[in-house]
């Protein structure tokens, strides 16, 4: 069964700190996977999207990683703002037809406080 | 922020109430869709369109039904809404976009999305 799951589901950490999400999933055959970024009562943003053949990808202070050998994924935050407050959400997307489903996670709700 | 469009943005309704969701994009997107959204859940694919008279029933059974007249027009109607219906709806089109290595994905772009409480 194609799934995508998230960790943690969600996470407080101090303004100007670092954190890392993660991404393990078991689509298959793999297209790409994507990051969106979901404000509260938005709809989600793409931040990043990486083919089988990347496995770094930077967006300003977010970097993504993707293992495709491992099947898993991270999305990493650097120096977190208050702005950063939203979930984020790990999309998986295969390659059975013209273009392909797209599989979601539930996100990561991530709090960053002052 | 793309040029994709939902209104309301917020309803709330009594049961039994005939509704609409209007969603437009200002893009010239063949590809269009509609996701229901609860609460800490992951999206899941109520309708799409892939261009005008195209339409397709996506992964999640709804009672919702969808009309595509013109590209950039793709409503979503509830004939008579019930509270199992409270949700939000997003709406989202796509473009084809060429990627390294001769591949190419098709990059979504989300609406703000409507927030429907049936009462």
């Amino acid at each position: 069964k194609n799934q995508v799951e998230q960790s943690p589901q969600s996470l407080i950490i101090l303004e100007g700190k670092n954190c890392t999400l993660q991404c393990n999933y078991t689509v298959s055959p793999f297209s790409n996977l994507r990051w969106y970024k979901q404000d509260t009562g938005r709809g989600p943003v793409s931040l990043t999207i990486m083919t089988f053949s990347e496995n770094t990808k930077s967006n300003g202070r977010y970097t993504a990683t993707l293992d495709a050998d491992t099947k898993q994924s991270s999305l990493h935050i650097t120096a977190s703002q208050l702005s950063d407050s939203a979930s984020y959400i790990c999309v998986v997307n295969d390659r059975g037809s013209t273009l392909g489903r797209l599989y979601f996670g539930r996100g990561t709700q991530l709090t960053v406080w002052p | 922020e793309a040029d994709i469009y939902q209104t309301p943005r917020y309803l709330v309704i009594g049961t039994g109430k005939k509704i609409t969701l209007e969603c437009s994009q200002t893009m010239g997107h063949d590809k269009m869709y509609w996701y229901q959204q609860d609460p800490g859940m992951e999206l899941h694919l109520i309708h799409y369109s892939y261009g005008v008279n195209s339409t397709e029933k996506g992964d999640l059974s709804s009672e919702s039904t969808v009309s595509r007249i013109r590209t950039e027009h793709f409503p979503l109607t509830l004939e008579s809404a019930r509270p199992s219906h409270t949700s939000q709806y997003l709406c989202a089109s796509s473009s084809l976009v060429a990627s390294g290595g001769g591949s190419s994905y098709n990059e979504q772009f989300f609406g703000p999305g409507t927030r429907l409480t049936v009462l």
